[in-house]
């Protein structure tokens, strides 16, 4: 059975304090990897994919990394825009479906 | 730069109702998807498709149908709508490398 488990459950970060939020995975044949912003009361929003280990993908403030058994986002000096949840979603081979954790919610104070 | 579309963004339906929820995608993908999100719970899976009329049941099936006449459009109805059923909906289309997601209806039944 696929799993996925993302970390911290919250962060709340000072602007301009950089982190990262992690995204822990058991997913047998794994076709690509992807990471969604979501805004309360909005759909998520999708940002990137990633399809093998050692790729890395860029969005602003944004980085994204990919292990065999991991994905990392990595935020830089991050803004209150920044504010949102953050979802991980690996895609089985095997399945269709989609495989969601349950999300980091991030607060960046101003 | 619409990619999903959700006919709806709130809607208010009495108890028995039955309501219809209408996603409709532009991006020619063959898999698309309903969920539910609540608080706490995540995005849970209600039923999902992967060809014209074909579907498949997710982990919350009950008291739910869907309808898939043409590529592009996928519908998920309500037969009888009960208060447990008010939750924000989301549609989502993917293939391989990419998914996205329409805004969401928040759905209340009263």
């Amino acid at each position: 059975e696929d799993q996925v488990t993302q970390s911290p459950e919250a962060l709340r970060l000072q602007e301009g304090e950089s982190s990262s939020l992690n995204c822990s995975y058991t997913v047998s044949g794994l076709r690509g990897l992807f990471w969604y912003r979501q805004d309360p009361g909005k759909g998520p929003e999708f940002l990137f994919t990633l399809y093998s280990a050692g790729e890395e993908k860029e969005k602003e403030r944004l980085k994204a990394t990919l292990t065999k058994k991991e994905s990392f986002l990595h935020i830089t000096a991050p803004k209150p825009e920044d504010s949102a949840t953050y979802l991980c979603v690996p895609c089985s081979g095997s399945a269709r479906q989609l495989t969601f954790g349950s999300g980091t919610q991030l607060t960046v104070l101003p | 730069d619409v990619k999903v579309t959700q006919s709806s963004r709130y809607l208010v339906k009495r108890t028995g109702e039955k309501v219809f929820l209408e996603c409709v995608q532009d991006m020619d993908h063959e898999n698309m998807f309903w969920y539910r999100q609540d608080p706490g719970l995540g995005l849970r899976l209600i039923y999902f498709s992967y060809d014209v009329k074909m579907k498949e049941k997710g982990d919350i099936p009950e008291g739910y149908s869907v309808s898939r006449e043409k590529k592009e459009r996928f519908s998920l109805i309500l037969e009888s709508a009960s208060t447990n059923q008010t939750s924000m909906y989301l549609c989502a289309s993917r293939e391989y490398t990419e998914a996205f997601f329409g805004q969401g209806t928040r759905l209340t039944v009263v």
